[in-house]
């Protein structure tokens, strides 16, 4: 699975959008791009994942560059819940039992 | 309904000893997961099991640890004559099938000290 790099931390204010971004240069065309995000003291938490296309859910939007080299992930409205540790992770189509490769994430504090 | 649970929360142990720490995943998800959280890091994987089987233990440090799922249902991972470099939160996931299209479902963790 292809390498990740996101900047070790990130601010926003309550209510504005948080936009963490990802590189992942090294992508192939059987990758699927993957965020998950991780509270203090609890087990990491599912957000999104996408292919190509744009993707959107309750929680966030994916934004994925058209030559796939790197994405965003957009909360529209951060919270103070929001506060977490966010991972993005690249995983193949036919991963082979679908292990997750964490690297070290984007911590993001949502502040007052 | 209820999500992946892990007993117990914490374990304080002695250099030495054997520990195990247990995980329940979501009832009818046949895919296992065990990561390893040292502080400051992301998780890690350990061993993954689709049904009763270890389909991928790559991740398994040495020797020293082992994971059973008996049933396809309820797994536990073994570490025998732990070491201070043990310590770190066992994370446990499921999934209701490897693919890579399925989420996975990460339980609390066991935070595990070895003294």
């Amino acid at each position: 699975d292809a390498k990740t790099t996101q900047p070790p931390s990130m601010d926003c204010a309550e209510g504005r959008a948080a936009n963490l971004p990802c590189n992942h240069s090294t992508i192939s065309g059987n990758e699927y791009v993957y965020w998950y995000r991780q509270i203090h003291s609890q087990g990491p938490q599912y957000i999104i994942h996408g292919l190509k296309n744009n993707e959107t859910n309750e929680m966030a939007s994916l934004i994925i560059t058209e030559d796939r080299k790197s994405s965003t992930l957009i909360l529209p409205h951060a919270t103070l819940r929001d506060t977490a540790v966010y991972y993005c992770i690249v995983r193949a189509i036919y991963n082979q039992g679908g292990k997750l490769i964490f690297g070290q994430g984007t911590e993001l504090s949502v502040k007052p | 309904g209820a999500g992946v649970s892990q007993t117990p929360s914490n374990k304080v142990t002695e250099k030495g000893k054997y520990v195990e720490l247990r995980c329940d995943p979501i009832s009818g998800h046949t895919a296992l997961y065990w990561y390893r959280q040292s502080l400051g890091q992301g998780p890690e994987f350990l061993i993954y099991f689709q049904g009763t089987g270890a389909a991928d233990d790559s991740g398994l440090p040495n020797d020293r640890f082992f994971a059973v799922r008996p049933e396809g249902s309820v797994s536990t991972l073994k570490i025998q004559r732990t070491e201070r470099g043990d310590s770190a939160v066992y994370l446990c996931a499921s999934s209701s099938s490897p693919s890579s299209y399925n989420e996975q479902f990460f339980g609390p963790g066991t935070r595990l000290t070895v003294l």
